[in-house]
């Protein structure tokens, strides 16, 4: 399958800013993405979620934008806080089908809150 | 709801030793997987249920064997381990079987295994 990948390995941001993160796909026939948050010693726990056929989808905080026409995947943090310090990746579903679920995984920018 | 518990949080083991690291789920999820994650790389899954009873392989299944009596639990066997299982071990789940159905994966916090 194609892989998910991220364009900047760490961002740096300061307390209070806008935080923007990037993730590029190559599979044009991707219909499902998934953002991550994965905190040191935690397993990953699930942000916000698009489908292919959204641009935009909204939640407390944090924005998704979709958009197909580059295959381009971001995720916008609102008034970045200490606690968004984490590692952040996205996931795309490249296929149909049960089972594995075509999951792909990006292997994720580091947010780094600087006070 | 606990969500996601895996057992143990770390684990040390010598080459050729076996043992299941657990995972159980209070959720009523029907799909469960496991994935490991290494550094430099994404998630990779290693086998993955959709229901009691069902198991299959994922992208790395080799060394590992799973199985589903319930639906609360899906434990992961390492059958002689070897260092190149070293690595941060997840277990997740999720209401359906497909992603596709708007059912994004639960993660537990993982295990930390090395082995030497």
């Amino acid at each position: 399958g194609e892989s998910v990948g991220l364009h900047l390995p760490t961002l740096s941001v300061q307390e209070g800013d806008n935080s923007i993160i990037n993730c590029a796909y190559s599979n044009s026939a991707s219909d499902y993405f998934i953002w991550y948050k994965q905190e040191s010693g935690k397993g990953p726990q699930f942000i916000i979620d698009i489908r292919s056929n959204m641009d935009k989808r909204q939640g407390q905080r944090v924005t998704v934008l979709l958009n197909k026409t580059v295959k381009h995947l971001s995720l916008q943090i609102a008034a970045t806080q200490p606690g968004d310090s984490a590692v952040y990746f996205c996931a795309e579903h490249g296929y149909s089908g049960g089972g594995a679920d075509g999951l792909t995984f990006g292997k994720g920018t580091h947010l780094i809150i600087q006070p | 709801n606990a969500g996601v518990t895996q057992t143990p949080k770390f684990q040390v083991l010598k080459t050729g030793q076996s043992m299941t690291l657990q995972c159980a789920q209070d959720m009523n999820h029907e799909y469960m997987s496991w994935y490991r994650q290494d550094p430099g790389m994404g998630l990779r899954l290693i086998h993955y249920s959709v229901g009691a009873g069902i198991t299959d392989q994922g992208e790395v299944p080799n060394g590992y064997n799973v199985s589903r009596s319930t639906t609360e639990d899906f434990p992961l066997r390492l059958l002689s381990a070897a260092p190149s299982q070293t690595s941060v071990y997840f277990c997740a789940s999720s209401y359906s079987g497909r992603v596709a159905d708007n059912s994004p994966l639960h993660f537990g916090n993982g295990t930390r295994l090395t082995v030497t």
